[in-house]
């Protein structure tokens, strides 16, 4: 069956300028996730959604920041006014189950955005 | 606050031997612990875990240890390949929080 996929897969825009990176989920996948992968950095994490809420928003670098997940399905991730220092490679994954229990979570192949 | 760390950026082996990529946390919260593998252009896939509770977990060729009075883990990659040359990162899950909290990442370079 079909992964995570994600839209664009590169995204070139300049500064100030507002960004919509989308993701799809594994079909039935309740569990949805944000990270992003900076430059020589780790993943980090940002968001995470179960179902269509977003239970924590705490990696969520600046109120620049937002996402959404509709019908427990397609999530997406906006950046308000980008910056430089917010061009890195976005990464969704999802997972079959909740957070609550560990379960394995699927990746994306990322969308990378470059801010001029 | 690096939760987990990966202080190898960079490991270079030969075709055949083993490799060992090395991961230390902070955080005695952690209940599961995991290794993912990243090929340029594409997502981490998953590669293994491990359970808090078990200090080796084995699959093929893949061997994950874990120390937990040391907050250390290994993985141990035998024999090496060049196919297993990629980006391996360390990741941590506290199933309280469900956050995967990942290390900078290894580069793996398996030589033929």
């Amino acid at each position: 069956g079909a992964g995570v996929s994600q839209s664009p897969s590169n995204k070139v825009t300049e500064k100030g300028k507002d960004v919509e990176l989308r993701c799809d989920p594994i079909s039935g996948h309740t569990a949805l996730y944000w990270y992003r992968q900076s430059l020589g950095q780790g993943l980090e994490f940002l968001i995470y959604f179960q179902g269509n809420s977003a239970p924590d928003k705490s990696g969520l670098p600046s109120d620049r920041f937002s996402a959404e997940r509709t019908g427990g399905s397609v999530s997406t991730l906006t950046i308000q006014r980008t910056q430089q220092e917010d061009s890195a490679v976005y990464l969704c994954a999802s997972s079959l189950l909740g957070v609550t229990t560990y379960n394995e979570q699927f990746f994306g192949p990322g969308t990378r955005l470059t801010v001029l | 606050d690096q939760q987990v760390k990966q202080n190898s950026p960079s490991l270079s082996v030969q075709e055949g031997r083993i490799s060992i990529l090395n991961c230390d946390y902070t955080n005695s919260m952690f209940d599961y612990f995991l290794w993912y593998k990243k090929y340029p252009a594409e997502g981490p896939t998953f590669l293994i875990s491990i359970s808090s509770i078990k200090d080796k977990n084995e699959d093929g060729r893949f061997t994950v240890f874990l120390n937990k009075s040391a907050k250390h883990l290994s993985l141990h990659i035998v024999p090496s390949q060049p196919g297993d040359s990629a980006v391996y990162f360390c990741a941590a899950i506290s199933s309280n929080t469900g956050k995967l909290i990942f290390g900078q990442g290894t580069t793996l370079q398996v030589k033929p």
